[in-house]
């Protein structure tokens, strides 16, 4: 167990819908990480926060969107959902966000019909 | 553009023998590098780690090595042991990490 928990664990949605996905650090962690990995793809970067501040961003869409609440925990959204963004979502946390390895969640396998 | 590359989709080998693992990144500027593991319905997880200003970091079966000039890193695991079977990605970045696609390895009994 990493400790890093994201919900839901399995998404099913309609083309054109919006979905948040949430997740919850490690304790202590500061910054967040957002990845996506599609079919045959490796983890593609979306998206970092630090302490509440979007930190680094990376190949997001515009239609995706990201914050980090108080408590630090985060959620990704993503709407005007199409067939291409069915894939497993990964949250990954880590102390600082500036070196030093990162702790991944089990992901979210979200499925877009 | 791919800025980090795992050219071998998959790799087989014997338990018992050793187990290398390539990436090449194309940006000079990074200057972190690490190794995860990931097993099926599971989220990657952090295997071993080393910075640009080394070229060899060690940890148990795992050595990482680093050749910054040809930016390529390599994972060699020894021995390999059939719970050593799983997709390994490498990562390059500082503050930000690029993942390559991964790499399936088997270890055979």
């Amino acid at each position: 167990d990493s400790g890093v928990t994201q919900t839901p664990k399995h998404l099913i949605t309609a083309t054109g819908q919006r979905v948040t996905l949430r997740c919850s650090p490690r304790s202590g962690d500061l910054s967040v990480y957002w990845y996506q990995q599609s079919l045959d793809q490796g983890l593609q970067f979306l998206i970092q926060y630090y302490n509440g501040e979007e930190r680094a961003k990376g190949n997001i869409l515009e239609r995706f969107s990201a914050q980090q609440f108080p408590d630090l925990h985060s959620e990704l959204n993503l709407s005007s959902l199409e067939l291409g963004d069915s894939a497993l979502y990964f949250c990954a946390s880590s102390v600082s966000g500036i070196y030093g390895e990162a702790f991944f969640g089990q992901g979210t396998r979200l499925t877009v019909v | 553009d791919q800025q980090v590359k795992q050219n071998s989709p998959s790799l087989s080998v014997q338990e018992g023998r050793i187990s290398i693992l390539n990436c090449d990144y194309t940006n000079s500027m990074f200057d972190y590098f690490l190794w995860y593991k990931k097993y099926p319905a599971e989220g990657p997880t952090f295997l071993i780690s080393i910075s640009s200003i080394k070229d060899k970091n060690e940890d148990g079966r795992f050595t990482v090595f680093l050749n910054k000039s040809a930016k390529h890193l390599s994972l060699h695991i020894v021995p390999s042991q059939p719970g050593d079977s799983a997709v390994y990605f490498c990562a390059a970045g500082g503050n930000q990490f690029y993942f390559g696609t991964g790499t399936s390895l088997t270890v055979i009994p």
